[in-house]
């Protein structure tokens, strides 16, 4: 079964609007964290926004928030007032369980959405 | 501070070559990761290191593959004989480890990755 699922192969947004990216997991461990990366065509990687399953607010970083919803399994991400830079491939992941004492998990993902912002 | 650095950036060889990835993370992060990312698919995890020592190598497709992290500072990963099928991106992440209790995000920071393509 897959562990986290990404809807939206694509989406499109207007500049200056918020947008939303779905995500839902799939977990029987009850700690966890969700993250966020986003991928310009460039490549590179780069950590937006973490969630931990304890947390019992909604994290948020400058113009990015995550709607997480515990008992849906779902952790969306918001991007509030888009910007011609916000277009990239956007990934949610996920680590299971509590960090190990040697270390982190590994994070599983999903197949991540393509947005564009358009003027 | 520098993040995670990888080398080569892209590597084309011809089926049956051997190549060696690089990957140097960021500076003091106990915890190296490797991930590949193949066409149309997720990204998908390959093995952790913890210093020098293997964590997890569960994701490793089969014994074609040598990681290698001597000295707990910069890792190799090799590919020998290389198949077609393993072409794709190839991320190399680092988190710093311990520092923060059970809880923490131990957030993994990504590299440019390594884009590798067999002929």
């Amino acid at each position: 079964a897959q562990k986290i699922t990404q809807t939206q192969p694509g989406m499109f947004v207007q500049e200056k609007e918020a947008v939303t990216l779905d995500c839902t997991y799939d977990t029987s461990d009850q700690s966890y964290g969700l993250f966020w990366y986003k991928q310009p065509s460039s490549g590179e990687m780069i950590f937006l926004i973490y969630q931990g399953s304890y947390d019992e607010q909604n994290a948020t970083e400058g113009r990015y928030s995550l709607n997480f919803q515990k008992a849906r399994k779902s952790a969306n991400l918001v991007i509030s007032a888009s910007q011609l830079g916000d277009s990239a491939m956007y990934f949610c992941a996920m680590r299971e369980g509590l960090i190990l004492t040697g270390g982190g998990n590994k994070l599983t993902f999903g197949t991540g959405t393509q947005l564009k912002v358009e003027l | 501070e520098a993040g995670v650095t990888q080398f080569p950036s892209h590597s084309v060889i011809e089926k049956g070559q051997t190549v060696t990835l690089r990957c140097d993370p960021i500076s003091g992060h106990d915890n190296l990761y490797w991930y590949r990312r193949v066409m149309g698919k997720e990204i998908k995890f390959l093995l952790h290191f913890v210093k020098e020592s293997k964590q997890d190598e569960s994701g490793m497709p089969n014994n074609r593959f040598l990681a290698e992290r001597t000295g707990g500072t910069y890792s190799t990963l090799k590919v020998q004989p290389a198949e077609l099928e393993d072409s794709g991106v190839y991320f190399c992440a680092s988190s710093h480890g311990l520092a923060g209790g059970p809880k923490r995000s131990d957030t993994q920071y990504f590299g440019p990755g390594t884009r590798l393509t067999v002929l």
